[in-house]
């Protein structure tokens, strides 16, 4: 089994400062990792993923996360906020296993919602 | 590319309406999905095509019903909805095998009356 916590439902940040997006996971293999942004009535965009590589991730934007096994956390990171960064951020964990058939399972979070102050 | 498009953007539909969703993608990929969203929620999974076959259905009710015509093409087909219905429907695509991460499109929004 495998579930996803985001510690917090919304973060607001002045643009400019660091932005920090918390995330916890629980899997029973060694999982793989992502974190996706949606923008309001858009689809989800693909920011950066872990799969047992680097355990520093660098992703689009400026993003990164760190995958820190005994921690079980996949924090999102940001060194200065963007006002086109306001949008809500899942974290998700795929387990590894193939589904039968093929295709994988991805477990979301709820979900944080950022938002970016002047 | 990693290009998922979804057709249409925007449907309105009554209960006794049949209507459909297309999406396309031309990345190679082998496993397709249908997710459903609600306002404020993470993405609910619904179906998962792989190879052109079903591989999940996550108990979805019959008045959803989903059809993969080749590797680049899935479909959700929808009749006698009710207004619950009405949400954000995303497509996703994988590569077919592994912990491959999902690619997914716009999304459909859809309004049931």
């Amino acid at each position: 089994a495998q579930s996803v916590t985001q510690l917090d439902s919304h973060v607001s940040v002045s643009e400019g400062t660091p932005v920090l997006l918390r995330c916890n996971y629980s899997s029973s293999y060694s999982p793989s990792l992502f974190w996706y942004v949606q923008h309001p009535n858009k689809g989800l965009q693909l920011l950066l993923k872990y799969t047992s590589a680097a355990t520093l991730v660098k992703g689009i934007n400026g993003f990164e996360a760190e995958f820190k096994k005994s921690e079980t956390s996949f924090h999102l990171t940001k060194p200065s906020a963007h006002m086109s960064d306001a949008a809500e951020y899942f974290c998700v964990v795929s387990d590894g296993k193939e589904l039968t058939g093929g295709g994988n399972k991805l477990t979301f979070g709820t979900g944080t919602q950022l938002k970016v102050e002047l | 590319d990693t290009e998922v498009t979804q057709t249409p953007k925007h449907l309105v539909m009554g209960m006794t309406n049949k209507k459909s969703l297309k999406c396309e993608q031309h990345m190679g990929h082998r496993a397709m999905y249908w997710y459903k969203q609600k306002a404020k929620k993470p993405p609910e999974l619904m179906f998962v095509y792989s190879y052109e076959k079903l591989s999940i259905n996550e108990s979805v009710p019959s008045r959803f019903s989903p059809e993969c015509p080749n590797s680049s093409l899935l479909n959700l087909h929808l009749h006698a909805l009710q207004p619950e219905d009405s949400a954000l429907y995303l497509c996703a695509s994988s590569q077919g095998r592994g912990p491959y991460e999902q690619y997914f499109g716009p999304g459909t929004r859809l309004t049931v009356t």
